[in-house]
């Protein structure tokens, strides 16, 4: 089965500092990878997926991650931290054509 | 605007009660879901609907009845529930569960409290 682990329930760093999410994969076969961003009292929305093309992918409102197969990691970037950007971000893998989500993790802000 | 509508957005029930949770995509899609949210728990998958079929039923107690009339509607009701299935459940929906990459769309989330 696959999975996801996602290093840090929380994480805080000052407005225009870079953000750093981990994330690690387990999986047999190569993976589709997703990271998700869930706004207070909202759904999840998709900020990026990797799809096996280009292991940088950009995604919305400036972030980014990296596919490292050595490292089984795929950590969500963003190189200066906005206040909108509070929120929890999930990584997730497709297995069988759904979602395994992580646990997310809690980025806070401070001004 | 999401594409994925949800309704009620916020529901209080006794644990004797019968209300049903609905959920609306506007993407075309043929494959929807039902995920459960609670606090200090990962994302639980419930239900998977694909071509108004359910494909997938993720041990969920009875108290939980989903429906799927169509493509674009999916319901769930509920009925006698505890406190402790008190969550954010959440619809979603993909385009089509045979595509290579399945991209899950959600909505927005209808905030549960039993009491």
């Amino acid at each position: 089965a696959q999975s996801v682990t996602q290093l840090g329930s929380h994480v805080s760093v000052s407005e225009g500092a870079l953000v750093l999410l981990r994330c690690n994969y387990s999986s047999s076969v190569p993976p589709y990878l997703f990271w998700y961003v869930q706004y207070p009292n909202q759904g999840l929305q998709l900020l990026l997926k990797y799809t096996s093309a280009a292991t940088l992918v950009k995604g919305i409102n400036g972030f980014e991650a990296e596919f490292k197969k050595s490292e089984t990691s795929f950590h969500l970037t963003k190189p200066s931290a906005h206040m909108s950007d509070a929120a929890e971000y999930f990584c997730a893998v497709s297995e069988a054509q759904k979602l395994v989500f992580g646990q997310g993790t809690r980025l806070t802000i401070n001004p | 605007e999401t594409g994925v509508t949800q309704t009620p957005r916020h529901l209080v029930m006794g644990m004797t009660n019968k209300k049903s949770l609905k959920c609306e995509q506007h993407l075309g899609h043929n494959a929807m879901y039902w995920y459960k949210q609670s606090a200090k728990k990962p994302l639980e998958l419930m239900f998977v609907y694909s071509l108004e079929e359910r494909v997938e039923n993720n041990s969920v107690p009875s108290r939980f009845s989903p429906e799927c009339p169509n493509s674009s509607h999916l319901f769930l009701h509920l009925h006698t529930l505890q406190p402790e299935d008190s969550a954010l459940y959440l619809c979603a929906s993909s385009q089509d569960l045979r595509a290579p990459v399945n991209t899950i769309y959600f909505g927005e989330g209808s905030w549960l409290t039993v009491v």
